[in-house]
């Protein structure tokens, strides 16, 4: 079936960076952009930025612009996101999610990755 | 930035009520609205996209209506399984999401 499976949990302290791999399967991962997002505890999702999985071209929210770096690799279908500089407000639930041009929303998630910053 | 203002923020009902949320947008998002239910540990799932049109395999109970800045998602009927958060999210310029309004079982 159509999913998107993220990378394991990760802990980091200040100041590192953490890397959150999305593979996707059941459809052609090409044909579509992913985006990634963050939830912080009792919020609502927010939005990093996309990537086109076909050209790798970026777009990031000026938020994270200078500290997020979304890549992917179509051989293995998996996209990947790359924050550096944590702070303990980057802790967070990080999601990938495919954008679909049916609906022009985002249709299929994966499950999530709890990213952790503490010294 | 596009605020989505969310309410009531808790919503408190019983299974067989009828569960009406507002979503309010700080300007114009035209008809680019969607809903989408979140469970604890779960990730959000697409309910309802440009304000009214309900995503492949979601029930009929779940309708959505409004346009330019005023959004309401209804459930007529609640099931057990509907007792969740419930998000909406702009696209009219970059994403944003509201707050989300918890519907609890009275």
């Amino acid at each position: 079936q159509v999913q998107l499976v993220q990378s394991g949990a990760e802990v980091k302290k200040p100041g590192a960076s953490v890397k959150v791999s999305c593979k996707a399967s059941g459809y052609t991962f090409t044909g579509y952009y992913i985006h990634w997002l963050r939830q912080a505890p009792g919020q609502g999702p927010e939005w990093m930025g996309w990537i086109n999985s076909n050209s790798g071209g970026t777009s990031y929210a000026q938020k994270f612009q200078g500290r997020v770096t979304l890549t992917r690799g179509t051989s293995i279908n998996t996209a990947y996101m790359d924050l550096s500089r944590l702070t303990s407000d980057d802790t967070a639930v990080y999601y990938c999610a495919r954008y679909t041009g049916n609906y022009y929303a985002f249709d299929i998630w994966g499950q999530g990755t709890l990213v952790t910053v503490s010294s | 930035e596009i605020v989505l203002t969310q309410s009531p923020a808790t919503l408190s009902l019983s299974p067989g009520e009828r569960a009406t949320l507002s979503c309010r947008a700080s300007q114009n998002v035209n008809n680019y609205l969607a809903w989408y239910q979140q469970k604890p540990g779960q990730p959000p799932r697409l309910l309802i996209y440009d304000a009214s049109n309900r995503a492949t395999g979601i029930p009929a109970r779940f309708s959505g209506s409004g346009s330019g800045t005023d959004f309401t998602l209804t459930i007529s009927s609640l099931e057990p399984e509907d007792f969740a958060v419930y998000y909406c999210q702009q696209r009219s310029n970059l994403w944003t999401f509201g707050q989300g309004t918890k519907v609890e079982i009275k």
